[in-house]
């Protein structure tokens, strides 16, 4: 399964609404799509599992969607601290497979 | 705290071999499977390979499959991966991650993740 995030780059202002997607080249069990975020020189951090729960202490203002081969992750009010790339992640089962997107970009603009 | 620290990067040079290690702690390390991932310079996330906890039946990407093996100590606390035959394409910071496994239906995805080691293979 190759999963497709796009935008590459993403150029918004602080407090605006931030849609970034990952698509599926096949279907793709939502219990199984995770989303991370990672600042410059820094290891990534989980925000979301079974595509839509955030991880333990993730701000709400991060939320993620989607099934089949389509997943979004919206951050309704950009920070200064958003600011980052944007991993999405499969888990796939027999064999076991963690296909990445390629990431996406978030920007200052 | 749940903690993992990598060590033992470096620069190497082709075809040579070199072994990472992740010691985990502030957490039931047998619990859980481990996870190495690997980044490229400048580039993104490229899974490599788990070990579930028990360390039986070890999973790598098709690109390192052959040359790099992951094992664990559950006594110790760690986890290692063993690189050979390492390419000028294998350069990248290799972290380790815990795989939180099942919460109820859910994958709970990778979380936490270490600070990573670089790896250099140049000749």
């Amino acid at each position: 399964i190759v999963l497709t995030q796009s935008p590459g780059t993403l150029s918004l202002s602080p407090g605006d609404r931030a849609t970034l997607s990952c698509r599926a080249s096949q279907s793709v069990s939502s219990y199984y799509l995770a989303w991370y975020q990672q600042k410059p020189g820094q290891a990534p951090r989980l925000l979301i599992y079974g595509a839509s729960t955030r991880a333990t202490g993730i701000p709400d203002r991060f939320s993620g969607s989607g099934s089949g081969t389509d997943f979004t992750l919206t951050i309704s009010r950009l920070d200064p601290e958003d600011f980052a790339v944007y991993y999405c992640q499969q888990y796939g089962s027999s064999p076991p497979t963690y296909t990445f997107g390629q990431g996406t970009k978030l920007e200052i603009k | 705290q749940v903690q993992l620290v990598e060590s033992g990067g470096g620069l190497v040079q082709p075809g040579t071999s070199l072994r990472l290690s992740c010691a985990a702690s502030g957490f039931t390390f047998s619990g859980y499977p481990m996870h190495w991932v690997r980044q490229a310079p400048g580039k993104g996330l490229e899974w490599v390979a788990v070990i579930p906890s028990h360390g039986t039946n070890q999973y790598y990407a098709d690109t390192v499959k052959g040359r790099f093996t992951i094992s664990r100590d559950n006594s110790r606390n760690t986890v290692d991966l063993q690189m050979n035959s390492l390419r000028l394409e294998d350069t990248a910071v290799y972290y380790c991650a815990r795989d939180v496994g099942r919460i109820g239906v859910f994958w709970g995805g990778l979380d936490p993740w270490g600070q990573g080691t670089l790896v250099t293979v140049s000749s």
